[in-house]
Parts: structure tokens; C-alpha cells; sequence
């Protein structure tokens, strides 16, 4: 199906241990993005990206780091987990026009224990 | 930075009610975006407005766009269950979408 994939959708991991997130589309989208959703702080973006091997910071890219090689893939890593890592991923992307706003992956819930 | 905040925080509403939820933002708006997220899944687009006065309308949900205000509405008729979740809405700042804090709705019998 066309669209946008996370993986994995759950995970449980050890603090102190190395984590990636991956997101596929397949719309052909040039810009992505990560983004954290937490209660009381809604969404905030970690990480962008405006074209292959192209990224840039968010408001929280402290304790992670971004790659993207390939147009439709956009991998987040988590270098060394700790328990404030612990939210909703969601990865997102959008094409040359702003007009239709950004398409959402489904989110990758992550618990850092 | 541009804020967005989103008011009411959270809202129930018997089935059949009209109801609004309102984005303000810290500086000028120059487009808006709303977002509906179920519960445990992702976001979905609802409407973009780019005009100041523009409106907006999906089925009975409906959305205004006042940049003298720098405050946009979103307005639902006569709610429904399927109308239950987050909404979101989100304004350009820099190269990414800037989210308001969500406001949910719960829609009772």
C-alpha cells in the first residue's frame, strides 16, 4: 500500500542500550520528519529531513540522531536509550507542496526500562 | 518560536451537539493545518487554510481562518461517535509543522 510505515509499532527496551526506529514511504516525498508525542507536550519534532543525506535538528534532538540514504527511508536512532526516551514516535512526510499538510505514520510506542 | 494553543484541552459532548475548538497562535498566522488523531493510531489531515477569512468545509466539520485574531475555529454539527479523538492543529515555524497540544473529544449516546 502507498503511504508511510513505521517499524517496529511496540518496543521495549533496556536503558543504556542503542535504538533504531525506521520509517518507509512510498509516496516519494522529499521532506521528512520525526516527531515525539507525550502527554502534557503534545507533538515535538526531533529531527527533519529536506532531502536525501540532507537533515537538521528539532526542538528535542538531544540523545538522537537521524540518517536517511534513500529518498523513502528515514531512520531514527536512539544511541544509549534512557527512560525519558519513553513515548510515541511518529515519523511523517510531505511533498513539494505544503498544501496537503503532512502524511502520519501509525507511531512506534517505545518504553525504555 | 511560534505556540499554539488549543482551547478547550478536552471536551464531552452528547451525540447530536454542535461544538468548537479554537487554535491561537503567538505570531501571525500564515496557513493552518488541522489534524484528527484516533486514539493509539496516527494523524490524519483534515483541511489546510492559507487565507485570512477562508473557510473550510469536510462533512460537518468546518474550520475558519482569522489572521487579524491569529486564531483559527474548528466547528463540528450535530457530533457523532466516529467524530471522537484528538484534534489537532498545527502552523508552519521554520522548515516543520508546529503543533498545538490537542484537544479531545469524547462523544457520549
Amino acid at each position: 500500500d502507498a503511504g508511510i510505515t513505521q517499524s517496529p509499532r511496540h518496543k521495549v527496551t533496556e536503558t543504556g542500550t542503542p535504538v533504531t526506529l525506521r520509517c518507509h514511504q512510498t509516496e516519494n516525498h522529499r521532506y521528512m520528519y520525526w516527531y515525539r508525542q507525550d502527554p502534557g507536550h503534545g507533538l515535538r519534532l526531533i529531527h527533519y529531513s529536506y532531502g536525501v543525506k540532507d537533515t537538521d535538528k528539532g526542538e528535542v534532538s538531544d540523545g538522537y540522531s537521524v540518517s536517511r540514504s534513500k529518498t523513502e527511508d528515514f531512520l531514527l536512532t536512539l544511541e544509549s536509550a534512557t527512560s525519558s526516551q519513553t513515548s510515541v514516535y511518529f515519523c511523517a512526510s510531505r511533498g513539494a507542496s505544503s498544501n496537503y499538510g503532512y502524511t502520519f505514520g501509525s507511531g512506534t510506542r517505545l518504553t525504555v526500562v | 518560536s511560534q505556540e499554539l494553543e488549543q482551547s478547550p484541552q478536552s471536551l464531552i459532548v452528547q451525540e447530536g451537539k454542535n461544538l468548537t475548538i479554537n487554535c491561537t497562535s503567538s505570531k501571525t498566522l500564515y496557513g493552518l493545518y488541522w489534524y484528527k488523531q484516533k486514539y493509539g493510531e496516527g494523524l490524519i489531515f483534515l483541511m489546510m487554510l492559507q487565507k485570512g477569512g477562508e473557510e473550510k468545509s469536510h462533512e460537518k466539520i468546518t474550520a475558519k481562518l482569522d489572521e487579524k485574531k491569529q486564531q483559527s475555529s474548528l466547528h463540528i454539527t450535530a457530533s457523532q461517535p466516529s467524530h471522537a479523538g484528538i484534534y489537532l492543529c498545527g502552523a508552519y515555524s521554520g522548515y516543520a509543522l508546529n503543533f498545538g497540544k490537542g484537544t479531545s473529544l469524547l462523544v457520549t449516546p
